[in-house]
């Protein structure tokens, strides 16, 4: 079970792009790494999953050296309806439910 | 369509009671998973169904925690003998086939223990 780390927490100001970082030392080889977005009470949300190099969709970007090592969420231009916490999770796509550690988080807040 | 529901949304039991939530996946995922959240925490796996199959239970805290999916659909999620430490947010989560980490997560029901 590969645990990650990442600030606990950020502030950024609208319309900044912000970027997480988490560190995973321990990532092996067949472990994907994946971002959720946490608002208060609500359960968490998908937001993006990468192996290598640079995977982007509609709401974000995930960078991932060679090494694998750690990754960067990059969120751009933030509103303040981004202020949220979010997890950083590693482990190897497929059905299994307890390498799916969620840790603390960072909890990000934009700032108007 | 239609996420994942959870239901009731907010519990309350004296210490000693049993309860029991409950999960309505998104129609036509086999994957059903248990979190427990507690205040400030990240979500913790509690366990995992496949179909009607329970895989995976070793987040469980306790003989007092028990789940079931009898037909591969609804989740029950059953607590005995609630305890105080038991007060958190219980969030369950479902997906598809080849999507694992890609999971869809209902509201959560928020069980207080009194």
């Amino acid at each position: 079970l590969a645990k990650t780390t990442q600030p606990i927490s950020m502030d950024s100001y609208e319309g900044q792009e912000v970027n997480i970082t988490c560190s995973h030392n321990n990532i092996a080889t067949n472990d994907y790494i994946t971002w959720y977005q946490q608002f208060p009470s609500q359960g968490p949300r998908f937001i993006i999953q990468g192996y290598k190099t640079k995977v982007t969709n509609e709401v974000a970007s995930l960078f991932i050296p060679a090494d694998r090592k750690s990754s960067t969420l990059s969120l751009p231009r933030v509103s303040l309806s981004d202020t949220a916490v979010y997890y950083c999770l590693v482990g190897p796509q497929g059905n299994t439910g307890n390498q799916f550690y969620f840790g603390t988080g960072t909890s990000l807040t934009v700032i108007p | 369509g239609a996420g994942v529901s959870q239901s009731p949304r907010y519990k309350v039991a004296k210490r000693g009671q049993d309860v029991a939530l409950r999960c309505d996946p998104i129609s036509g995922h086999v994957s059903l998973f248990w979190y427990q959240q507690a205040l400030g925490q990240g979500p913790e796996f509690l366990t995992y169904f496949q179909n009607e199959a329970q895989l995976d239970k070793s987040g469980l805290p306790s003989d007092r925690f028990f789940a079931e999916r009898p037909e591969g659909s609804v989740s029950t999620l059953k607590i005995q003998r609630t305890q105080q430490e038991d007060s958190a947010v219980y969030l369950c989560a479902s997906s598809s086939w080849t999507g694992a980490y890609e999971q869809y997560f209902g509201p959560g029901t928020r069980l207080t223990v009194t």
